[in-house]
């Protein structure tokens, strides 16, 4: 069964420093990975998508994750911090059904930054 | 144009009002979700049409009903709600449900209250 695992459920960081938000999968075969991101109050956008091409994804706002079968990861990262970066992220891992798919979210990582 | 849209964005309902949530997309796309988003917690899928079509519904209680009039509008129509249902309900698109590369979007969401 497909599952994702978010390491964290708060971090913080200060603005201009960089962004690690941690997530593993299981998955019996290749997965569908994404990030969205939450800003309060609003809906969700999609940050960046994983589907079994290239293992380095690069996303908006100059987020990208890296694919590492190996460890079961599918971290989140950013160089610098910015005050808008503020929001929930949700990695999703995509799970198929007998009538098609569905997204399975992850509890979510608060993201906090600093001035 | 990678907008689905959401309407109320705000919803105050008793318990026995009868009120319809409504989604809209126009990116040609044939798969159609509603999710659910308690407080604090992440999206739930309730939903899924493919081709106008309901082809999976997660054990949602009767007193939810979706339509899908056409490819491009999907309703939720909510009856005898209880307080617990107060929550953020987000519709969502697709191109289709079979292919694992699709991407979902996601609308801002639909704020229901339950009093």
């Amino acid at each position: 069964a497909q599952s994702v695992t978010q390491l964290d459920s708060h971090v913080s960081v200060s603005e201009g420093t960089p962004v690690l938000l941690r997530c593993n999968y299981s998955s019996s075969y290749s997965p569908s990975l994404f990030w969205y991101v939450q800003h309060p109050n609003k809906g969700l956008q999609l940050l960046l998508k994983y589907t079994s091409a290239a293992t380095l994804v690069k996303g908006i706002n100059g987020f990208e994750a890296e694919f590492k079968k190996s460890e079961t990861s599918f971290h989140l990262t950013k160089p610098s911090a910015h005050m808008s970066d503020a929001a929930e992220y949700f990695c999703v891992v995509r799970k198929s059904m007998e009538y098609g798919n569905k997204l399975v979210f992850g509890a979510g990582t608060i993201l906090r930054v600093k001035s | 144009d990678t907008e689905v849209t959401q309407t109320p964005k705000h919803l105050v309902m008793g318990m026995t009002n009868k009120k319809s949530l409504k989604c809209e997309q126009h990116m040609g796309h044939r798969a159609m979700y509603w999710y659910k988003q308690k407080a604090k917690k992440p999206p739930e899928l309730m939903f899924v049409y493919s081709y106008e079509k309901l082809s999976i519904n997660e054990s949602v209680p009767s007193r939810f009903s979706p339509e899908c009039p056409n490819s491009s509008l999907l309703n939720l129509h909510l009856h005898a709600l209880q307080p617990e249902d107060s929550a953020l309900y987000l519709c969502a698109s697709s191109q289709d449900v079979g292919s694992s590369g699709n991407t979902i979007y996601f609308g801002e969401g639909s704020w229901l209250t339950v009093v």
